[in-house]
């Protein structure tokens, strides 16, 4: 049973254009929501979050949107550029803090491949 | 400021074997949590400690356990492995209570044999 669902495994877009990468989630309980990124033999880094208060939160070429009706965010970059190429999991936890005691629930990840 | 540090980067057992990998938190936070990422799949939480207590523990059976020490570093102990224990392990640090978000290690991969 995946509450956190990265329907596209992989994703390739061309330098200077817009990523849009995808998330549905079913536990309507989940109230802060996280991308993550990761590069090979590396741990995941935190990118961006956003409280499931808002529908939009924006930090520099990265904006985060939350459609909680549809229970759907989705991740933009714009513009992309070659160091984005990484895989990107998107993570819901049931507390604000995300870290707190639950956890967080992952995606399995979408591969983004930014093409020169 | 060091980060998440773990050790070892990687580890080869066999079935049956016990195993204990080592996890110091980013300086500053005091809870750690321990994820398992299986090939191809998102990280899995196993549990979370604070206080030197287990706080809260995922869909993982009780051959996985762990320990956090009063310097806030960890232990995640996994016994009588099975082939299926053959991931990644990451540990994270954050802050309990805060608006901190994980900060991940590197990880240990596990390779059961």
């Amino acid at each position: 049973d995946q509450q956190v669902k990265q329907n596209s495994p992989s994703l390739s877009v061309q330098e200077g254009r817009i990523s849009i990468l995808n998330c549905d989630y079913t536990n309507s309980m989940f109230d802060y929501f996280l991308w993550y990124k990761k590069y090979p033999a590396e741990g995941p880094t935190f990118l961006i979050s956003i409280s499931s208060i808002k529908d939009k939160n924006e930090d520099g070429r990265f904006t985060v949107f939350l459609n909680k009706s549809a229970k759907h965010l989705s991740l933009h970059i714009v513009p992309s550029q070659p160091g984005d190429s990484a895989v990107y999991f998107c993570a819901a936890s049931l507390t604000h803090s995300g870290g707190g005691a639950d956890g967080l629930t992952f995606g399995k990840g979408t591969h983004l491949i930014i093409q020169p | 400021d060091a980060g998440v540090t773990q050790s070892p980067t990687h580890l080869i057992k066999t079935r049956g074997q016990q195993v204990t990998l080592r996890c110091s938190p980013k300086s500053g936070h005091d809870t750690v949590s321990w994820y398992q990422q299986a090939l191809g799949q998102g990280p899995q939480f196993i549990f979370q400690y604070y206080e030197e207590e287990e706080r809260q523990r995922g869909n993982f059976p009780d051959r996985f356990s762990g320990h956090q020490f009063p310097n806030y570093s960890s232990e995640l102990n996994v016994n009588a492995l099975l082939l299926g224990d053959s991931a990644l392990y990451l540990c994270a640090s954050s802050l309990v209570g805060g608006n901190e978000k994980l900060f991940f290690g590197s990880g240990t991969q596990l390779s059961v044999l």
